[in-house]
């Protein structure tokens, strides 16, 4: 069965300031690994997402990911906050065939950026 | 294209009325999927369409609970009779398919609240 785990219910930085999001997830076969986003509002987009191929993974908003196999996790990563960044944020596994591509999503970690 | 399309975006009633809520997938998606969002419970998968079929009805909470999808560009959830506990926020999300890459698109959501 495939699960995921967001480390960190909260987090806050400052603008201009690193930003890291944890996620990690388990899976009984090779996963799809996905991160959406949802400001506030809003229904849930897209950030990016991880199928085969290059580990690390470029999306929307300057955010990026890597998949690292060996630690099961595929954190979500900004080299520099901004306020429009404040939002929250979903982590997604889908194992493909084997669970007809239906998504498990993890808790969700809010973002708060501080001026 | 519009995007998903929900409606209403707020619906207030009575415990014990009937609540419908309308969802339009992306034209060409042949998945769609209710999703169910509440602080308690985070972001719950009612059910999933594929082909206008329902596929996995396993996070449907009970038999209050029915969703159908009579053509591949509508579908429907009923809540009968609702409940206070029925409050929450209800998602609409369509995909191309089922493949376990396929990004999920989401509706701005139903908020609804049972008085």
């Amino acid at each position: 069965a495939q699960s995921v785990t967001q480390l960190g219910s909260h987090v806050s930085v400052s603008e201009g300031a690193l930003v890291l999001l944890r996620c990690n997830y388990s899976s009984s076969v090779p996963p799809y690994l996905f991160w959406y986003v949802q400001y506030p509002n809003q229904g849930l987009q897209l950030l990016l997402k991880y199928t085969t191929g290059a580990t690390l993974v470029k999306g929307i908003n300057g955010f990026e990911a890597e998949f690292k196999k060996s630690e099961t996790s595929f954190h979500l990563t900004k080299p520099s906050a901004h306020m429009s960044d404040a939002a929250e944020y979903f982590c997604a596994v889908s194992e493909g065939s084997t669970n007809a591509g239906k998504s498990t999503f993890g808790d969700g970690t809010t973002l708060t950026v501080k001026p | 294209d519009a995007g998903v399309i929900q409606s209403p975006r707020h619906e207030v009633t009575e415990m014990g009325q009937e609540v419908t809520l309308r969802c339009k997938p992306i034209s060409g998606h042949n998945s769609l999927f209710w999703y169910r969002q509440t602080m308690m419970r985070g972001l719950e998968l009612l059910i999933y369409f594929n082909n206008n079929v329902p596929i996995d009805d396993s996070g449907m909470p009970e038999d209050r609970f029915s969703a159908k999808m009579p053509n591949a560009s509508f579908s429907t959830l009923k809540i009968q009779p609702s409940e206070p506990r029925d409050s929450a926020v209800y998602f609409c999300a369509s995909s191309p398919g089922l493949a376990g890459a396929d990004t999920q698109y989401f509706g701005p959501g139903t908020r609804l609240t049972v008085l």
